[in-house]
């Protein structure tokens, strides 16, 4: 069966701090997704991997695919970040989501 | 910026009333996507198209649901009869994809369509 299982579930960090968001899946996968979705609702998609290492601005994603795992991370957070971060995993033509990462940022 | 347009951001009816949802791809995408999100499933793809045809739409409750492209600009997703399970957020997504991949590259979202049988 294709699953992707995410942790932590639920995050909340001081502004500043380094944040660590992990994804799993099953079997081989074509491509990683991250997605990350607004208070309001609306979705980004913020990275596509299927190898190494992608950086855009503060985040960073990264996949290990003999392990089976990829990472989000969050250099020096800030309250905007607060979201919902969701990993999804391409398998041929279907992707399967992560529960999400509800992320709280205090100031 | 271009972007995927959903429409209506709302809709309540009644159980057993047919709803259509639709949804403008960006202009040279190639992929359409429509996804469905509730509190108990999370996000859960519906369909998928490439070049309008339909590859795969096993997400999908064959019965009462229904996905077509009549053409680029326009992507729709039909429920008849609603039910109450059917209350949902509905997202449309597109982006570009070559040879047997799902994509090239992230996809852009709409804004959804908040959907309320009752």
């Amino acid at each position: 069966k294709n699953e992707v299982e995410q942790s932590p579930q639920n995050l909340t960090a001081q502004e500043g701090e380094f944040i660590t968001i992990n994804c799993s899946y099953s079997v081989g996968i074509s491509a990683l997704h991250w997605l990350q979705q607004h208070p309001g609702g609306g979705i980004v998609s913020l990275f596509m991997l299927s190898s190494g290492k992608k950086k855009h601005g503060r985040l960073i994603a990264t996949i290990n695919i003999q392990e089976k795992h990829s990472s989000l991370h969050i250099t020096a957070s800030h309250p905007r970040d607060s979201a919902v971060y969701i990993c999804a995993a391409e398998y041929g033509n279907k992707l399967v989501f992560g529960a999400g990462t509800i992320l709280r940022v205090k100031s | 910026d271009a972007r995927v347009t959903q429409t209506p951001r709302h809709k309540v009816t009644e159980m057993g009333q047919e709803v259509t949802m639709r949804c403008q791809p960006i202009l040279g995408h190639n992929t359409v996507f429509w996804y469905r999100q509730t509190m108990m499933q999370g996000l859960e793809l519906l369909a998928y198209f490439r070049n309008r045809a339909p590859l795969d739409d096993s997400g999908m409750p064959k019965d009462r649901f229904s996905a077509e492209m009549p053409d680029a600009t326009l992507a729709t997703l039909k429920i008849q009869p609603s039910e109450p399970r059917d209350s949902a957020v509905y997202f449309c997504a597109s982006g570009w994809a070559l040879g047997q991949g799902y994509s090239n590259q992230p996809q852009h979202f709409g804004d959804g369509t908040r959907l309320s049988i009752l």
